[in-house]
């Protein structure tokens, strides 16, 4: 069946650094792969996405690279803000559902 | 356009009760998924609708249920409710398909006493 898994599950990092999270997964046929952020006490928001056709994409300081022979894809965010500090998710979205990670709590020490 | 919404927001039950959440998807997308948060446990996939049909289901009792109006409005059902049935509830909408850009709303905190 479909896994995801995360790591770290948490992430301390000096604000101005970069933070790089990543997610394996295990379904061949995934096609897709989004990162959501989850601030306290709110909703989960798309922050990238990415398709399996695509091998890297950016957006600012945020960028997702995907690897799909080893099967991980990986959250990069550059510069790093206090206003970053969330919980990150991962997913892949194969037979029209998403399957998210457990999430990884990062903190951006100001 | 206004966002996915859910109702109630906070929900308060004993075990053994049955609970209705509601969802209002955005105008125009035809996908709902609901998801249950826990803490440690991420987001976990409980079912997909898309025109009045489900479409995938995720692996929770048959306890939980789901169904999807012709307006695209979602309810899920969970009864017989047991104490680790608490958690945030949320549900996400999509124009099409589950894995086209998805929106959540604020979720409906149930707590099961």
């Amino acid at each position: 069946g479909e896994n995801v898994e995360q790591h770290p599950s948490t992430l301390s990092v000096q604000e101005g650094d970069s933070a790089v999270i990543k997610c394996t997964y295990s379904d061949s046929a995934s096609n897709y792969f989004p990162w959501y952020k989850q601030e306290l006490g709110k909703r989960p928001q798309l922050i990238i996405d990415i398709r399996s056709n695509v091998g890297e994409k950016k957006d600012q300081r945020i960028a997702v690279t995907l690897n799909k022979t080893a099967k991980h894809f990986s959250l990069h965010i550059t510069e790093t803000q206090p206003e970053d500090s969330a919980v990150y998710f991962c997913a892949e979205g194969a037979n029209s559902k998403l399957t998210f990670g457990k999430g990884i709590t990062l903190s951006v020490r100001p | 356009k206004a966002g996915v919404t859910q109702t109630p927001r906070y929900l308060i039950k004993t075990r053994g009760q049955q609970v209705t959440l509601s969802c209002s998807p955005i105008s125009g997308h035809r996908s709902v998924s609901w998801y249950q948060q826990t803490p440690g446990q991420g987001l976990q996939f409980l079912f997909e609708y898309f025109s009045e049909t489900q479409r995938n289901k995720g692996n929770f009792p048959g306890r939980f249920s789901g169904r999807q109006f012709s307006n695209s409005r979602s309810e899920m059902n969970v009864s017989t409710l047991e104490l680790g049935d608490s958690a945030l509830y949320l549900c996400a909408s999509s124009l099409r398909v589950a894995y086209n850009e998805q929106f959540f709303g604020p979720g409906t905190r149930l707590t099961v006493l």
